[in-house]
């Protein structure tokens, strides 16, 4: 069964303390790893999208990576604006299997 | 990127009655577009998967007589939650693929719908 699990739940960090935030994930023939940020009350926003191990994009402090079982998204020296919920999802299909998500919080 | 525009953001309903959501993809034709459904501190989880001009695919346990989807154009669908109840109080998010073979999804502003 296709499955994806991130970690961890929730994650306090103090402005311009690096981090990364971990999705695990299992499925038959990855098609693509989606990351994604969610402010409260709103819907997904797309960040990056990666196809095979090895492959690294970034975007500003953000820059994800990506293992044959895992990815990684790592925030170098986050500001308070950085803090949402980052969802991990992978396809299967046609579908987009998304994990439960790291809620991050970064103080000033 | 391509702008997927959900309404209305929020709707408070009274139990029995009926509360359509529509989905439009604004600059581009979507032949599929999908329908999440999520709650408080929780991940997405997928409704049903419409496809323009075709019969909607359900999820397993998600009633499809409850949650009518309708995707009659390539840049419109709408989600009707019929005979809404307490438990049918959710944040619903659709979202679309471009038409032109894109992996990416875009996901709507979302809708809280509360009721009462």
């Amino acid at each position: 069964e296709d499955q994806v699990t991130q970690s961890p739940e929730a994650l306090r960090l103090q402005e311009g303390e690096s981090s990364s935030l971990n999705c695990s994930y299992t499925v038959s023939g990855l098609r693509g790893l989606f990351w994604y940020r969610q402010d409260p009350g709103k819907g997904p926003e797309f960040l990056f999208t990666l196809y095979s191990a090895g492959e690294e994009k970034e975007k500003e402090r953000l820059k994800a990576t990506l293992t044959k079982k895992e990815s990684f998204l790592h925030i170098t020296a986050p500001k308070p604006e950085d803090s949402a919920t980052y969802l991990c999802a992978v396809q299967s299909g046609d579908k987009l299997i998304f994990g439960t998500g790291t809620r991050l919080q970064v103080f000033p | 990127g391509a702008v997927v525009s959900q309404h209305p953001s929020w709707v408070i309903c009274k139990s029995g009655t009926s509360v359509k959501i529509e989905c439009r993809s604004l600059d581009f034709q979507a032949t599929t577009m999908f329908w999440y459904r999520q709650f408080p501190k929780q991940s997405l989880m997928l409704m049903a998967t419409s496809n323009e001009g075709s019969k909607a695919t359900y999820e397993q346990g998600v009633e499809k007589d409850k949650f009518l989807i309708n995707h009659a154009s390539l840049t419109l669908s709408t989600l009707t939650v019929t005979s809404a109840h307490p438990e049918d109080s959710s944040f619903y998010i659709c979202s679309a693929r471009d038409g032109q073979g894109g992996e990416k999804l875009f996901f709507g502003s979302g809708t809280q719908l509360s009721v009462l």
